[in-house]
């Protein structure tokens, strides 16, 4: 079955500091790969997604990920985090079932920030 | 403009007692999702509406769970017979069409909790 793999469920960086988060997915074809954030009370918001093409992708608040076919792997980056940054991160894969496309998700990296 | 809400954001419900999960997308997007998320856990799918047709609902663990959205704008999460193994926020998502090309936005969730 399809599958999405965190392997880090907790992060700790300093504010500043590079931040990698890991992501493993199992799908045979060419995947959909999404990451989202979740910040304490609030629902989901997409971070960056890739489709095709360039496999470095670019998203919103500083985030980028990079999708290596040969790895399975579709990491998140920023070269800097900010206080804000922490919050739980979910990467996530479509798959296709019969006709019908689905998100399924990790089970998430809860990023801590230290002053 | 508004993004997705949801109501109640809290319910608490004792073991056996019914409740009802209110979604209202985003005014004009055709598909809506629910998801559960345990604690801990990445957002798991449920059930997938386009417009007022409930396409999937694969995602939903028992009989004793029900959705619908009659009018193709606003859905309610029926879940009968509560169990405490329902205790988790329940996620709706809406998008302006079916595929995962298209961004779904979340809305903040209800926590259920059983006792």
């Amino acid at each position: 079955a399809q599958s999405v793999t965190q392997p880090d469920i907790h992060i700790t960086v300093s504010e500043g500091a590079s931040l990698e988060l890991r992501c493993n997915y199992s799908y045979g074809a060419t995947p959909y790969l999404f990451w989202y954030v979740q910040s304490p009370g609030q629902g989901l918001q997409l971070l960056l997604k890739y489709f095709s093409g360039d496999t470095l992708v670019q998203g919103i608040k500083g985030f980028e990920a990079e999708f290596k076919r040969s790895q399975s792997s579709f990491n998140l980056r920023k070269p800097s985090v900010h206080w804000s940054d922490a919050a739980e991160y979910f990467c996530a894969s479509e798959v296709w079932i019969y006709r019908d496309d689905k998100i399924i998700f990790g089970k998430g990296t809860r990023l801590h920030i230290l002053p | 403009g508004a993004g997705v809400s949801q109501s109640p954001r809290y319910k608490v419900a004792k073991r056996g007692q019914d409740v009802a999960l209110r979604c209202d997308p985003i005014s004009g997007h055709v598909s809506l999702f629910w998801y559960q998320q345990a604690l801990g856990q990445g957002p798991e799918f449920l059930t997938y509406f386009q417009n007022e047709a409930q396409l999937d609902k694969s995602g939903l663990p028992s009989d004793r769970f029900f959705a619908e959205r009659p009018e193709g704008s606003v859905s309610t999460l029926k879940i009968q017979r509560t169990q405490q193994e329902d205790s988790a926020v329940y996620l709706c998502a809406s998008s302006l069409l079916g595929t995962s090309y298209y961004e779904q936005y979340f809305g903040p969730g209800t926590r259920l909790t059983v006792t």
